[in-house]
């Protein structure tokens, strides 16, 4: 079973630029997470998509941040404009939408540097 | 509202030492709890679960039982590894929101 991608693994931009992420879950997991994860701390849970409708993004700067999930498959998170305290790890994970025993599938995250 | 708490790190044992990282959480109703852990450069894999009171997770030699007396989760291995070097998460799952909620994360270091 192949597991969640993300892409790029790496970007660096200057403050002010935007920037986009790419998300695929794995095949059939309705559930989809997207987390900011700060050096040295744990993940920061940003929006969680149920298909194609958000379930929560109470934090989700949403001056700057914008995520989508067309077709509750693929999923992108956008900022614009980036902030120096954007640089972090965005992580995406993705479950089964049944079951409270089923745990979250994490991607390698994206790292982002913001200069 | 939930949360969880972790043992801040980092922690450095020696090889085949013993090893606790403590968690604690707040939680309405009956989350599930996990730890994940994650290497260097990669992403958060699920090290073990207990999905409810008295459950005990294992998995690589890492036990952790779910005490809901104490609210707490500690994370456990008679003996440590080099590669078991990380960082260790402890998570829950809230009760009927599937929103998983992490704590700070704590760094092991295993000397040889």
């Amino acid at each position: 079973e192949a597991g969640v991608a993300q892409s790029p693994r790496y970007k660096i931009i200057e403050k002010r630029q935007s920037v986009a992420f790419w998300c695929n879950p794995i095949s059939g997991h309705a559930t989809l997470y997207w987390y900011q994860q700060i050096l040295g701390q744990g993940p920061k849970l940003l929006i969680q998509f149920q298909n194609n409708g958000v379930v929560d993004d109470s934090q989700l700067p949403k001056d700057r941040f914008s995520a989508e999930r067309l077709k509750g498959v693929d999923s992108t998170l956008k900022i614009q404009p980036a902030k120096l305290e954007d640089s972090a790890v965005y992580l995406c994970a993705s479950h089964k939408l049944e079951g409270m025993n089923t745990e979250a599938f994490f991607g390698q995250g994206t790292r982002l540097t913001v200069v | 509202g939930n949360s969880v708490t972790q043992m801040e790190g980092p922690v450095t044992l020696s090889e085949e030492a013993f090893l606790t990282i403590n968690c604690t959480y707040t939680a309405t109703g009956y989350p599930s709890l996990f730890w994940y852990v994650q290497y260097p450069g990669e992403g958060l894999q699920l090290l073990l679960k207990a999905t409810k009171a008295d459950d005990k997770g294992s998995n690589k030699g890492f036990e952790a039982t779910y005490r809901k007396e104490t609210t707490s989760f500690h994370l456990e291995k008679g003996s440590v590894q080099v590669s078991d070097s990380a960082v260790y998460f402890c998570a829950l799952r809230d009760w009927g929101g599937f929103k998983t909620i992490f704590g700070a994360g704590t760094r092991l270091f295993v000397k040889a």
